[in-house]
């Protein structure tokens, strides 16, 4: 079953825009990851959140996450054609070292130029 | 991606025939994991290994079997493919608790006529 749900399902933005894309998730969790998956390819690890950090940057993405709300966002800023692609967010329940990912079922982010 | 390759890339088969995918590494990764990808589902864990010779059952495992021998290979097997088994298969690597996210390879796409 799917742990995290992502919100949109789909998002068309002007390139320039900042593109934000919401995951919601219904158990505890160890960590929670985005990934951006290219059409007709595999997918990219963008960034983790441990369940002890609430925010994180990596270059022009940044992603929050609220353990109480069970949510996490992930910003895109200064979006580029180039992003257009479907992102996804997964969470890792696991105890110990094991680790397995449950995927949402993605968002479609359009960047038109 | 670099590190990880699955064969073949595209495949038809017959229902009722068995079909064996592949996936190398040359990360010397410890976790291995199978996934399908469906439109409207996004992705689903079929089984997945922590070491040769370990390996559990995903949320989707019915129907498919696995085999690790040695690190770097884990071998997705259909053992009497069905329509229903129509997909996108990833395999996907990591270390202990994922920390540094998965690697995912380009995807087999197999159809079963």
């Amino acid at each position: 079953s799917q742990q995290g749900e992502e919100d949109p399902q789909a998002l068309s933005i002007q390139e320039g825009e900042n593109a934000t894309m919401n995951c919601s998730y219904k158990t505890s969790i160890n960590n929670l990851q985005w990934y951006r998956q290219n059409s007709g390819r595999g997918l990219v690890h963008l960034i983790l959140i441990r369940s002890n950090e609430r925010e994180k940057h990596s270059g022009r993405l940044r992603v929050t996450l609220d353990t109480s709300k069970k949510s996490s966002s992930l910003l895109i800023t200064a979006s580029r054609a180039a992003d257009t692609a479907s992102y996804f967010c997964a969470t890792d329940s696991s105890a110990g070292a094991n680790s397995k990912l449950t995927f949402g079922k993605g968002i479609t982010l359009s960047v038109r130029p | 991606d670099a590190g990880i390759t699955q064969s073949p890339r595209h495949k038809v088969t017959e229902t009722g025939t068995p079909v064996t995918l592949r996936c190398h590494q040359t990360e010397n990764h410890r976790y291995m994991y199978w996934y399908r990808q469906d439109p409207g589902h996004g992705l689903r864990l079929i089984h997945y290994s922590y070491g040769v010779k370990d390996t559990d059952k995903g949320e989707v495992s019915d129907g498919y079997s696995v085999s690790r021998s040695k690190t770097e290979d884990f071998l997705l097997t259909l053992e009497s493919a069905t329509s229903s088994q129509t997909s996108v298969y990833f395999c996907a690597i990591s270390e202990p608790r994922g920390f540094y996210g998965y690697t995912f390879g380009s995807g087999t796409r197999l159809t079963v006529v």
